[in-house]
């Protein structure tokens, strides 16, 4: 297994602004993806994370609200542009770690809340 | 396209009961299954998973059989505890590499 981190765990922000999620983990990592869990809702795949590329987005998320980078392997970020309360959920990173056939494992999540 | 259709909750069991949270799945190919548990509180944990028809994935007691004839990949636990309450979400992988999930099932167990 391995060990993957989210900063922050949780925040509170105002409308309008952005923030930025990180995601470290401490394996060689072949694949990274973000979700999204909406209060009360299951996980929704909002991007695959591609090292030194363009993220690849699912339908109903665009790079222009939901930026991600991935500069190496084992680190991306999230950033939820321009936010509304709608955005208030829990986002989560999931990696597919090297050498493992096809488990994702997902790091402890990031809660936030807009006002 | 895949998908995944789970029970509805909320499942509420006594302790010791018999649980079982019905999974069914849609996918082209023959995606890998999963069953994924989040405590209360807590993140997202692989529970048990099957990567080929007929296999059984186990773990803390907890089983299911990868069904191809049925598309279905049911979670059976035979004596429930209190500590099994969590949320348990169904998930296939696509060729593709994505996750799939189902909208989860709540499950309380009383004492």
């Amino acid at each position: 297994s391995a060990v993957i981190s989210q900063k922050p765990s949780r925040d509170i922000c105002q409308r309008g602004t952005s923030l930025t999620i990180q995601c470290q983990v401490d394996s060689q990592v072949t694949m990274m993806f973000w979700y999204r869990q909406q209060p009360g809702q299951s996980l929704t795949l909002i991007a695959t994370a591609n090292q030194g590329s363009e993220a690849t987005y699912e339908s109903g998320f665009v790079i222009d609200k939901f930026p991600i980078s991935r500069p190496n392997l084992t680190f991306s970020t999230l950033t939820v542009s321009n936010m509304s309360p709608e955005d208030s959920s829990i986002y989560l990173c999931s990696v597919v770690l090297a050498g493992t056939y096809n488990e994702q494992f997902f790091g402890p999540g990031t809660r936030l809340t807009v006002l | 396209g895949d998908s995944v259709t789970q029970m509805e909750g909320p499942v509420t069991l006594s302790e010791e009961a018999f649980l079982t949270i019905n999974c069914t799945y849609t996918a082209t190919g023959y995606p890998s299954l999963f069953w994924y548990v989040q405590y209360p509180g807590e993140g997202l944990q692989l529970l048990l998973k099957a990567t080929k028809a007929d296999d059984k994935g186990s773990n803390k007691g907890f089983e299911a059989t990868y069904r191809k004839e049925t598309t279905s990949f049911h979670l059976e636990k035979g004596s429930v505890q209190v500590s099994d309450s969590a949320v348990y979400f169904c998930a296939l992988k696509t060729s593709y590499d994505k996750v799939i999930f189902g909208p989860g099932t709540s499950l309380s167990v009383i004492p």
